[in-house]
């Protein structure tokens, strides 16, 4: 089973707006991992946070972990026409340090 | 070379029949990863190695699935006697290091299958 979920599915907000995806993870992790795919092409690295972080910042992006409730949230503030992607939350558990294991992802949609 | 690169990008395949992947990762990059993605889903892991060795084949989904990493680098993915759910992207993968020191992943475009 995946070890993230985002939330929302699918996101549609005007430009301009700020954006917040949220995702849960099961176990205990290392580091926590935001990704970024346009339709139909390879993944790139946003933001990592790692487990003793709880905030970071990267441009227009801003992540949080809590680790207590095993959840993190990107926002994306003043969002442009260009962010409209899917969004994916990475995770390597604790206990298997040998894999990094992908959310659903979350598909933002930015109305010009 | 200066990113991973996949080959083929496209590949359509009789039901039945053999198909090989290849991912050529960035040089000096230790980890090397396979996942799948079905059309409009999240990425499915299938598997990771260190060097040549793997250390989690969790993620194959059957044993008609192998995969191979030759020299550290190059890797093959080989799915046998394809089957019409076997139709995916095909992504890989390549990072300095282990997940806990160097997670940060660099993909690859992804090698789209289509089997009939």
């Amino acid at each position: 089973s995946q070890q993230g979920e985002e939330d929302p599915q699918a996101l549609s907000i005007q430009e301009g707006e700020n954006a917040t995806m949220n995702c849960s993870y099961k176990t205990s992790i290392n580091n926590l991992q935001w990704y970024r795919q346009n339709s139909g092409r390879g993944l790139v690295h946003l933001i990592l946070i790692r487990s003793n972080e709880r905030e970071k910042h990267s441009g227009r992006l801003r992540v949080t972990l809590d680790t207590s409730k095993k959840s993190s949230s990107l926002l994306i503030t003043a969002s442009r026409a260009a962010d409209t992607a899917s969004y994916f939350c990475a995770t390597d558990a604790k206990s298997s340090a040998s894999k990094i294991i992908f959310g659903s992802g979350t598909r933002l949609s930015i109305r010009p | 070379g200066a990113g991973v690169s996949q080959s083929p990008s496209n590949k359509v395949t009789e039901k039945g029949k053999d198909v090989e992947l290849r991912c050529d990762p960035i040089s000096g990059h230790t980890a090397l990863y396979w996942y799948r993605q079905s059309l409009g889903q999240g990425l499915e892991f299938l598997i990771y190695f260190q060097g040549n060795s793997a250390p989690d084949k969790s993620g194959l989904p059957s044993d008609r699935f192998s995969a191979e990493r030759t020299g550290g680098s190059v890797s093959t993915l080989t799915i046998q006697r394809t089957q019409q759910e076997d139709s995916a992207v095909y992504l890989c993968a390549s990072s300095l290091g282990p997940p806990a020191n160097t997670g940060e992943l660099f993909f690859g475009e992804g090698s789209r299958l289509t089997v009939l």
